[in-house]
């Protein structure tokens, strides 16, 4: 999987957003973007994932440059409850019901985001 | 709630007792990861059970430690004579294999093992 590099940590005010950004520079064509959060001593959990188009859902906008090396999750109004940490995460395309480890997923240490009142 | 569940939450015991923990994925995903969480760090890749088949398992597993899949449905994690060094978060995860467009991990609330 390739590697990511994350900020160790980011500062945001309650109610602007969280522009957190993720450099993938060898993501390979066939890997997906993925972000999770883990808020503290609770399990990871899914925000969102992308190939190469930008991406929205109901918790946040996932923004994939052009050349895919870089991206951005954006947290359009973050909340006190948004304090967590952030990981960004390449992982391979799953195609079907063969594979393994593959698609595991290969953690870094992620972003500490704390949004302050 | 249908989320991924875990059993016990905390588990405190002493060196060289064996322990073992449950995860129940979500309803018909054929897919369970075990990942391990040491204090500061992201979570690290365990192994892997596509059904009942362990296809998978990171040089982290060391012998004392086994997974069992039996049915496919609920998972166990196994940890004999543990050591101080054990002391971790164990998480577990589940997802739908052949879904096309990224599968998706789920991960349960974890189990925080103390060894003392």
């Amino acid at each position: 999987d390739a590697k990511t590099t994350q900020p160790p940590s980011m500062d945001c005010a309650e109610g602007r957003a969280a522009n957190l950004p993720c450099n993938h520079s060898t993501i390979s064509g066939n890997e997906y973007v993925y972000w999770y959060r883990q808020i503290h001593s609770q399990g990871p959990q899914y925000i969102i994932h992308g190939l190469k188009n930008n991406e929205t859902n109901e918790m946040a906008s996932l923004i994939i440059t052009e050349d895919r090396k870089s991206s951005t999750l954006i947290l359009p109004h973050a909340t006190l409850r948004d304090t967590a940490v952030y990981y960004c995460i390449v992982r391979l395309y799953s195609l079907g019901i063969s594979g393994g480890s593959n698609y595991k997923l290969t953690f870094g240490k992620g972003t500490l985001l704390t949004v302050n009142p | 709630d249908t989320g991924v569940s875990q059993d016990p939450r905390h588990k405190i015991t002493k060196r060289g007792q064996n322990v073992t923990f449950r995860c129940d994925p979500i309803s018909e995903h054929n897919r369970l990861y075990w990942y391990r969480q040491t204090l500061g760090q992201g979570p690290e890749f365990l192994t892997y059970f596509q059904n009942e088949a362990q296809l998978e398992k990171s040089r982290l597993l060391s012998d004392r430690f086994s997974a069992e899949r039996p049915k496919g449905s609920f998972s166990t994690l196994e940890i004999q004579r543990t050591e101080q060094g054990d002391s971790a978060m164990y998480l577990c995860a589940s997802s739908s294999a052949g879904t096309g467009g990224g599968e998706t991990q789920y991960f349960g609330p974890g189990t925080r093992l103390l060894v003392l």
